[in-house]
């Protein structure tokens, strides 16, 4: 069974501060990389997702893969109040170009930023 | 800027009631999805959908699940006999290459 596991939480963060998120994944033939904010009560947003080894930014974050140790995690930099949220990792198994691409989450992890 | 849109918001119904989830993914999306998240639970796949027929489904979606596409536009999950069980938010998204964009869910309690 594909599984998904992020730290359990939750992280407090001072405002202006670093929050780093890690998330580990069983399937070794996942291709795809995705890390979802979700507000209370609401939809997960897409932050980033990335597709190959290395690091991808984007603004304050950057987002890191490491196939080989089946590990992705999620800096944010300068951490703001509105960061507070939890933040979901989410994988799929499979080439965006074949198979359903559906997409397998962890639980979440819970940031608040502090002020 | 194109968005997932779901109706209702929010939808209470008795055990053993038929319910309908509708969507409207992004037009010129072709892969549909549906997910659910029981309350403080991860959000779980249920069904994709592609070329007007399923092609996955996780073991959740069984026999009370069904999808359809019924026009060009909306893209619905129905429930036959509701569960207590089946009590959560529902989360439809549709995707463009790699990237799957959430609708705003629909919160769905069983009494």
């Amino acid at each position: 069974q594909k599984e998904v596991e992020q730290n359990s939480g939750p992280l407090s963060v001072p405002e202006g501060a670093i929050a780093s998120l890690n998330c580990t994944y069983s399937d070794r033939v996942s291709q795809s990389f995705f890390w979802y904010r979700q507000y209370s009560g609401k939809s997960p947003e897409l932050i980033m997702s990335i597709y190959s080894n290395g690091d991808k930014e984007d603004g304050r974050f950057t987002a890191q893969l490491n196939k080989a140790s089946q590990y992705v995690s999620l800096l944010i930099r300068d951490s703001q109040p509105s960061d507070s949220a939890t933040y979901l990792c989410a994988v799929s198994p499979t080439d965006f170009q074949g198979g359903s691409e559906k997409l397998v989450f962890g639980k979440g992890m819970k940031l608040t930023v502090n002020p | 800027e194109p968005e997932v849109t779901q109706t209702p918001s929010h939808q209470v119904t008795q055990m053993g009631q038929e319910v309908i989830l509708r969507c409207v993914p992004i037009s010129n999306h072709l892969y549909f999805y549906w997910y659910r998240q029981i309350l403080g639970q991860k959000v779980e796949f249920l069904v994709s959908f592609y070329n007007n027929e399923i092609s996955e489904k996780s073991e959740i979606f069984d026999d009370q699940f069904s999808v359809e596409r019924p026009d060009g536009s909306n893209f619905t999950l129905k429930i036959r006999s509701t569960k207590l069980e089946d009590s959560a938010m529902y989360f439809c998204a549709s995707r463009v290459e790699a990237t799957q964009y959430f609708g705003p869910g629909t919160r769905l309690l069983v009494l």
